[in-house]
């Protein structure tokens, strides 16, 4: 059974479309996160929520839009896709929110390339 | 500006020999360091942590050291294995309770 799953696992796409990544986690874990991989290959975390609230928001363009319909899953909506968005987006989940100390359990990540 | 730095990109090391992969920091009030492991096409795992208040953690063959004074950590796996082949990532946790990721290290093992 895989613990945090997202799909799609490879996107191509072309500038300026819209697209979803969605991501599942059967964990029951509370919190939910994205992160980006740049081309440098540093993970940064883009957004996190708790039961359904958002409670981290990095300096992300507001063409990111984080949708959690419930708390096991967090989905990702990129609108005008734009060339440096193309990275590899992780989703993940922890059972405790904003003072962790507990380990992120991560998805298989998201190969997202905008042509 | 990167909080967390892992300077080595790859490491190289023979079979049964220790392994240490290093991590910097610039932040002195992360007060949690964890380390994690990837595999290609996977998502990264947790592996070990370490608490600010402890300079050594140790789990099986993986041993985290915390130098708070050099704000630097290591990670050493001995004896190393093939399995062992990943890549590595460091990360601090901050007082709001975000990861800051190191860019990771390529550990590869050779038979």
């Amino acid at each position: 059974d895989t613990a945090v799953s997202q799909t799609p696992k490879y996107l191509v796409t072309q500038m300026g479309n819209d697209k979803s990544i969605k991501c599942e986690q059967n964990l029951g874990h509370d919190t939910m996160y994205w992160y980006k991989q740049d081309s440098k290959k540093f993970l940064k975390i883009m957004f996190s929520y708790n039961n359904k609230e958002l409670i981290i928001n990095e300096t992300v363009p507001n063409r990111f839009s984080p949708k959690s319909p419930d708390k096991a899953h967090l989905n990702l909506h990129i609108n005008s896709l734009e060339l440096g968005d193309s990275a590899v987006y992780f989703c993940a989940s922890s059972q405790v929110g904003s003072r962790m100390q507990e380990t992120q359990y991560f998805g298989p990540g998201t190969r997202l390339l905008v042509l | 500006d990167q909080q967390v730095k892992q300077n080595s990109p790859s490491l190289s090391v023979q079979e049964g020999r220790i392994s240490i992969l290093n991590c910097d920091y610039t932040n002195s009030m992360f007060d949690y360091f964890l380390w994690y492991k990837k595999y290609p096409a996977e998502g990264p795992t947790f592996l070990i942590s370490i608490s600010s208040i402890k300079d050594k953690n140790e789990d099986g063959r993986f041993t985290v050291f915390l130098n708070k004074s050099a704000k630097h950590l290591s990670l050493h796996i001995v004896p190393s294995q093939p399995g062992d082949s990943a890549v590595y990532f460091c990360a601090a946790e901050n007082q709001g309770g975000k990861l800051i990721f190191g860019q990771g290290t390529e550990l590869s093992v050779k038979p």
